[in-house]
C-alpha cells in the first residue's frame, strides 16, 4: 500500500495559478475516476476539495480544478489567495479496494 | 449539518489497547461506508481502515500497517463508529480522524480527530 507521489512544496504569488501533480499507476489513479484533494491548514481536518477527478463539492471556490491524464491527477488553483496556503492531499481508490493517499503538497503564497 | 465527533485518545503504553469512537449526526449513518485515517505528527494522511454499512466481515477492509491489530466497527442503532486498537506500537502515534464516505472509498467529511499517544 503505497502512498501516491506529490510534489513536496508548491508556491505562487497572489493572482497567480499553480499546479499540484499526484502520481499514481494503472492499480489506482490510472484505472478510477474515484480520485479527490483535499486542504487541510495547521491543526484542522482535512477538506474535500474535489472528487471524482474534476468535480467540486458545493461551497468550494471555482478557483480550484481537477484533472488526470493517465496515472497522474491535477489540482490547479487559479487566482490564488492568501488563504490557499495550506496542506493538500490526493486521495485515490485502489484495485485492491483500500483508500491511498498522496504524500502531501506544501503550498506557500509568496 | 454533517457532524462526526470522535473520543477516546490518550496515553497508552507499547503493547496496550484503545477504543475509539466517532458519533454521526445530521445524515443517515446507517446508508455510508465510514473510515478512519490517522496522521502522525508533522505527517501525511494515512488510510487505516474502511466498513461498509452492514459491517459484516466480508465488507470491511484493513491497511496492512494495522491488519490483525485493529478492528473497526459499527453500531448503525447508535449513529456510532468504533476503532478498537490492541498491541499498539509507538508508530501508531497521531491523531485519528473518522470520515463518512461519499462513495467507492472517497471520504467526504471528516470529524475533528481524536490524539493517540503510545509511550511507555
Amino acid at each position: 500500500q503505497s502512498a501516491l507521489t506529490q510534489p513536496a512544496s508548491v508556491s505562487g504569488s497572489p493572482g497567480q495559478s499553480i499546479t499540484i501533480s499526484c502520481s499514481g499507476s494503472s492499480s489506482d489513479v490510472g484505472a478510477y475516476k474515484y480520485v479527490a484533494w483535499y486542504q487541510q491548514h495547521p491543526g484542522k481536518a482535512p477538506k474535500l476539495m474535489i472528487y471524482d477527478v474534476s468535480d467540486r463539492p458545493s461551497g468550494v471556490s471555482n478557483r480550484f480544478s481537477g484533472s488526470k491524464s493517465g496515472n497522474t491527477a491535477s489540482l490547479t488553483i487559479s487566482g490564488l489567495q492568501a488563504e490557499d496556503e495550506a496542506d493538500y492531499y490526493c486521495s485515490s481508490f485502489t484495485s485492491s479496494h483500500t483508500l491511498a493517499f498522496g504524500s502531501g503538497t506544501k503550498v506557500t503564497v509568496l | 449539518e454533517v457532524q462526526l465527533v470522535e473520543s477516546g485518545g490518550g496515553l497508552v503504553q507499547p503493547g496496550g489497547s484503545l477504543r475509539l469512537s466517532c458519533e454521526a449526526s445530521g445524515f443517515l449513518f446507517s446508508s455510508h461506508w465510514m473510515h478512519w485515517v490517522r496522521q502522525a505528527p508533522g505527517k501525511g494522511l494515512e488510510w487505516v481502515s474502511r466498513i461498509d454499512t452492514d459491517g459484516t466481515l466480508s465488507t470491511i477492509i484493513y491497511a496492512d500497517s494495522v491488519k490483525g491489530r485493529f478492528t473497526i466497527s459499527r453500531d448503525n442503532a447508535k449513529n456510532t463508529l468504533y476503532l478498537q486498537m490492541d498491541s499498539l506500537r509507538a508508530e501508531d502515534t497521531a491523531v485519528y480522524y473518522c470520515a463518512r464516505d461519499l462513495h467507492w472509498n472517497l471520504p467526504d467529511y471528516w470529524g475533528q480527530g481524536t490524539l493517540v499517544v503510545v509511550s511507555s
